[in-house]
């Protein structure tokens, strides 16, 4: 059984570009959450998928937008980045409906905007 | 607006000392606590809590949710270097799976 997986593991853009990061969810797992990790503070949520349709978001700007396709992976777009884009960006999946608050996270994608 | 304050944001110990990391919580509609290792990059679950006064052990680690207190703590025993790590408390609540994280405690465990 794989775990999650995340892609690209690093990333340098500059400011006004646009980044698209990729999770793979754990086998057997149908929701996935994104999180944004600044340094030195605790993960904070962007969104969840459940099943192809957004499933909650936190307080991120319309820029931060998502997708969940039928085999569960994810893609987080961000458009027009900004400085304080840089982060390390995680995305986490969890079982099943009952389950879902265990989250089981990805390696993550650190991204630097310039 | 949820909210998940862990004590102490950071602490230094040697090899074979007792630790315990604190995590205070409000969050509407509470379901669970968890907390989680986080080394480098992808934090690590350790347990997931939903009941008062039931202790979850694993090891050397073991944690305890108090609802009525609004709290948890995490217990390290006879530390060891591998300890070394951010420890983040996270709460699941609300009518989404979001969890909410704390800062994390960074703990070094010197040898």
């Amino acid at each position: 059984e794989t775990g999650v997986t995340q892609s690209p593991t690093h990333l340098i853009k500059t400011r006004g570009q646009q980044v698209t990061l990729r999770c793979s969810s754990q086998s057997g797992h149908n929701t996935v959450s994104w999180y944004q990790q600044a340094l030195g503070q605790g993960p904070q949520f962007i969104f969840q998928y459940y099943r192809e349709e957004e499933n909650g978001r936190g307080n991120f700007p319309p820029r931060f937008s998502g997708l969940q396709f039928p085999n569960y992976s994810s893609e987080l777009n961000v458009n027009a980045l900004e400085l304080d884009d840089s982060a390390l960006y995680l995305c986490a999946s969890s079982p099943d409906r009952v389950l879902r608050e265990t989250q089981y996270f990805g390696p993550g994608t650190r991204l630097l905007v310039l | 607006e949820d909210k998940v304050v862990q004590s102490p944001l950071s602490l230094v110990v040697h090899e074979g000392d007792t630790v315990t990391l604190n995590c205070s919580y409000e969050v509407t509609n509470f379901r669970s606590l968890l907390w989680y290792k986080q080394e480098k990059k992808a934090p690590t679950f350790l347990f997931m809590l939903t009941s008062s006064g039931i202790e979850k052990k694993s090891g050397r680690l073991s944690s305890i949710l108090d609802k009525k207190e609004l709290f948890s703590i995490l217990n390290i025993t006879a530390t060891q270097t591998g300890d070394s790590a951010v420890y983040l408390c996270a709460v699941g609540g609300g009518s989404n799976y979001k969890l909410t994280f704390g800062k994390g405690t960074l703990l070094t465990v010197n040898p």
